[in-house]
């Protein structure tokens, strides 16, 4: 079975410093796309980065990287220089070439930003 | 903006009746995607409809059905609702088919049943 999995329910960091949201998977498939998505108080599901696990290089969108280790099956989300903005929750996600595309969610990990 | 919509943005509905959620996916996507996010459940995948045609089944209860139109819009039918049913209901939309398929989410309808 197919499982993402967030261990951190909470986590704090102070503004302009780097954190890391950690993320493990879980798949015999061994093509599969691994996502990010951010969640504010809102409400709305914002698609922050994506890594395939084919690319040997790391993703990188802006702010956002994503420390793909995948011998350790780990996805790790970087954000540097935290912002306020950036204060929401964190879903990890996670689809495979045997199940058409639909994404496995991880319980997510909400981040506040300190000022 | 994701390019995704999704209709009404809030739905306060009884029990035992029955409601439409709609979702209108980005031009050019063919792939609809129908997830649930529940604070006892969180994020769960309902079913998916490529092109018109249902592609694969998650969670989803025999009480509820989707379909997708010719014009590739959606629509998520929820009947005979109980209270377990309040949650925010997703629509996203991809290009494809594929595991690397980015998938961009509408801004969800918050389900009410009192």
């Amino acid at each position: 079975a197919q499982k993402i999995t967030q261990t951190q329910p909470g986590m704090f960091v102070q503004e302009k410093e780097a954190v890391t949201l950690d993320c493990t998977y879980d798949t015999s498939d061994q093509s599969y796309g691994l996502f990010w998505y951010k969640q504010p108080s809102s409400g709305e599901m914002i698609f922050l980065i994506y890594q395939g696990s084919y690319d040997e290089q790391n993703a990188t969108e802006g702010r956002y990287s994503l420390n793909f280790q995948k011998a350790r099956k780990s996805a790790n989300l970087v954000i540097s220089a935290s912002q306020l903005g950036d204060s929401a929750m964190y879903f990890c996600a996670m689809s495979s070439s045997s199940n058409t595309g639909k994404l496995i969610f991880g319980q997510g990990t909400t981040l506040q930003v300190k000022p | 903006d994701s390019g995704v919509t999704q209709t009404p943005k809030h739905l306060i509905t009884a029990t035992g009746q029955r409601v439409t959620l709609r979702c209108s996916p980005r031009s050019g996507d063919l792939s609809v995607y129908w997830y649930q996010q529940s604070l006892d459940q969180g994020l769960q995948f309902l079913i998916q409809y490529y092109n018109g045609e249902e592609r694969a089944k998650g969670n989803i209860l025999e009480r509820f059905s989707a379909q997708q139109f010719p014009d590739l819009h959606s629509e998520l039918n929820l009947s005979s609702l109980e209270l377990g049913d309040s949650a925010l209901y997703f629509c996203a939309s991809s290009e494809g088919l594929g595991s690397y398929n980015e998938q961009f989410f509408g801004p969800g309808t918050r389900l009410t049943v009192l």
